[in-house]
């Protein structure tokens, strides 16, 4: 898989919108950009994911440059219970238990009343 | 809407006991998984199950073994529990569609061994 960069940690306004960018400079053509945040002691949960094009569903919208080597996950309206870790990973998906996710360090999310 | 549960949020055991962890999704997914998630080491693969009795060892199989006798419910199973085994342990599903394999997570088991 990819290396991901993200930044440790950010703060956003209740209410404000929240972006989240990626760094994946090295990603190839097959892989796929997808979200994962992960609320303290709960499992991780399944945000969005993305090839090349933007995509958007009711929790987030994702947005890949044209290069796609960097992406930017965008919570609309963020409220507290939006506080988490966000992880970025591009794969490949080959099948088997070569698909097993690998998270990086994520990105904490804190959102601030 | 997606759901996996797992049979226990906590769960405190002794060292040498044989321990269940269950794991059951209600989408029809053929792919399961099991992850330990320890502070520092990210998710960790133990095991993964592609179809009914059908299982591979992921990166950590060691002192694991699992079951998979139906489609929506796969078990992890600690043959005798030690202290290194004290995890958060998470279970996915997933299915797949065209190019990708999209996991859902259960909320996880945190297991304490003492």
């Amino acid at each position: 898989d990819a290396k991901t960069t993200q930044p440790p940690s950010m703060d956003c306004a209740e209410g404000r919108a929240a972006n989240l960018p990626c760094n994946h400079s090295t990603i190839s053509g097959n892989e796929y950009v997808y979200w994962y945040r992960q609320i303290h002691s709960q499992g991780p949960q399944y945000i969005i994911h993305g090839l090349k094009n933007n995509e958007t569903n009711e929790m987030a919208s994702l947005i890949i440059t044209e290069d796609r080597k960097s992406s930017t996950l965008i919570l609309p309206h963020a409220t507290l219970r939006d506080t988490a870790v966000y992880y970025c990973i591009v794969r490949e998906d080959y099948g088997g238990a070569t698909n097993k996710l690998i998270f990086g360090t994520g990105t904490l999310l804190a959102v601030q009343p | 809407d997606v759901k996996v549960t797992q049979s226990s949020r906590y769960l405190v055991k002794r060292t040498g006991e044989k321990v269940f962890l269950e794991c059951v999704q209600d989408m029809d997914h053929e792919n399961m998984f099991w992850y330990r998630q320890d502070p520092g080491l990210g998710l960790r693969l133990i095991y993964f199950s592609y179809d009914v009795k059908m299982k591979e060892k992921g990166d950590i199989p060691e002192g694991y073994s699992v079951s998979r006798e139906k489609k929506e419910r796969f078990s992890l199973i600690l043959e005798s529990a030690s202290t290194n085994q004290t995890s958060m342990y998470l279970c996915a599903s997933s299915f797949r569609t065209g190019q990708t394999d999209t996991q859902y997570f259960g909320p996880g088991t945190r297991l304490t061994v003492l």
